[in-house]
């Protein structure tokens, strides 16, 4: 069954650092896209980015990247030099199948907290 | 252009009352989707509408849950008879399709609080 595990409930990072947020997935499907999204404790989520099975290339938005490693079905974000306005919750989402799947399955989520 | 836009931002009921939960999706998205997220959790999917008809409604936790979009645009999210476990943020999101690379965009999501 199609699966998402994000292993670190919560992590404090000082400002400036590089930060790894973990996703592990597990499908039988060839065809998958992984998402990232923030919540911020205003509650709105916000689309990051996005990594494609048959992409040959990591993703990359700005500070953010996708270490995509498919061999190990993980999928972590990076985020580069961190800011204060990085704190936030972040789920790693995936949808196989995906000429015909609309569903997205949702890991638990990654509490991130920045320190100055 | 506008995001997607979903009132009240808070709504407190007594329970067994009737609420309306409104959602107004990007415009042009023909994909659109309800979640009930409970604090410190994923969202939980509840409803998929392609255009006007529910091509999924099969998170809907109990008859007392219902959804439309009459005209493929606007959506509302209707439950009767509330009870207190119905008390969560419900997020709306759409999509320019439902399957395939396109993310999702997400409303603010209305606060539902039952008493």
């Amino acid at each position: 069954a199609q699966k998402i595990t994000q292993t670190q409930p919560g992590m404090f990072v000082q400002e400036k650092e590089a930060v790894t947020l973990d996703c592990t997935y597990d499908t039988s499907d060839q065809s998958y896209g992984l998402f990232w999204y923030k919540q911020p404790s205003s509650g709105e989520m916000i689309f990051l980015i996005y990594q494609g099975s048959y992409d040959e290339q990591n993703a990359t938005e700005g500070r953010y990247s996708l270490n995509f490693q498919k061999a190990r079905k993980s999928a972590n974000l990076v985020i580069s030099a961190s800011q204060l306005g990085d704190s936030a919750m972040y789920f790693c989402a995936m949808r196989d199948q995906m000429d015909s799947n609309y569903q997205l399955i949702w890991g638990a989520g990654t509490k991130l907290i920045i320190k100055p | 252009g506008a995001g997607v836009s979903q009132t009240p931002s808070n709504k407190v009921t007594e329970k067994g009352k009737y609420v309306e939960l409104r959602c107004d999706p990007i415009s042009g998205h023909t994909a659109l989707y309800w979640y009930r997220q409970s604090l410190g959790q994923g969202p939980e999917f509840l409803i998929y509408f392609q255009g006007t008809g529910a091509a999924d409604d099969s998170g809907l936790p109990n008859d007392r849950f219902f959804a439309v979009r009459p005209e493929g645009s606007v959506s509302t999210l209707k439950i009767q008879r509330t009870e207190r476990g119905d008390s969560a943020v419900y997020l709306c999101a759409s999509s320019l399709k439902g399957t395939g690379k396109y993310e999702q965009y997400f409303g603010p999501g209305t606060r539902l609080t039952v008493t």
